[in-house]
């Protein structure tokens, strides 16, 4: 059985500072997905990474792959409080039926 | 895109009474997923279908939930009888496969008392 985990579970960080959120998952996959959701809202879409040192960035988030490590990081950089909410990451199954594992999510509160 | 379309938004009944949560995929996607998210649980899925046929329902709690894809561009998810324990968000998903992001719903948001 798959298993995703993240860590930490929960987050609190100063506004202005740096922090990682890492993502374990168990088995062989190249494809995972990372997810903001504001509560009481849906799960957005963040990044989509394909293949073994895929690296993404977006403003102040950067997501990284290492599929021998099966290992992804979210690196969060000079927190705003914009960015307080909760971060998925999500494992591909495979496949062209394959879904979408998630891990139990990161609740990120950055605070003034 | 219209993206994923659920309704109702929010539901509250009585424990016993069945419930009929409906989706309607981005048109043009294959795949639809049904996920259920609470505190306790996080998010599960709970089936996903490919081409309107469910391959993986192994998620589906017990024989009181049902879900059903007739076409591209509908799928319900049934609960009877609910429980309270059914009370939880209830997203709908689809995707063009393969290596493609799911775009999710708003939520069902289901609240059985």
């Amino acid at each position: 059985e798959l298993k995703v985990e993240q860590n930490p579970l929960f987050l609190s960080m100063q506004e202005g500072k740096n922090y990682t959120i890492y993502c374990n998952y168990s088995t062989t996959s190249d494809r995972l997905y990372w997810y903001r959701q504001d509560p009481g809202k849906s799960l957005e879409s963040l990044f989509v990474l394909l293949s073994n040192g895929a690296v993404k960035q977006e403003g102040r988030l950067m997501a990284s792959l290492d599929t021998k490590a099966r290992l992804s990081t979210l690196h969060i950089t000079a927190a705003v409080h914009d960015l307080s909410a909760t971060y998925f990451c999500a494992v591909d199954m495979g496949g062209s039926q394959g879904n979408l594992i998630f891990g139990k999510g990161t609740k990120l509160s950055v605070k003034p | 895109d219209a993206g994923v379309i659920q309704s109702p938004r929010h539901e509250v009944t009585e424990m016993g009474q069945e419930v009929t949560l409906r989706c309607k995929p981005i048109s043009g996607h294959n795949s639809l997923f049904w996920y259920r998210q609470t505190m306790m649980r996080g998010l599960e899925l709970l089936i996903y279908f490919n081409n309107n046929v469910p391959i993986d329902d192994s998620g589906m709690p017990e024989d009181r939930f049902s879900a059903k894809m007739p076409n591209a561009s509908f799928s319900t998810l049934k609960i009877q009888p609910s429980e309270p324990r059914d009370s939880a968000v209830y997203f709908c998903a689809s995707r063009r496969p393969p290596g493609n992001t799911i775009y999710f719903g708003e939520g069902s948001w289901l609240t059985v008392v």
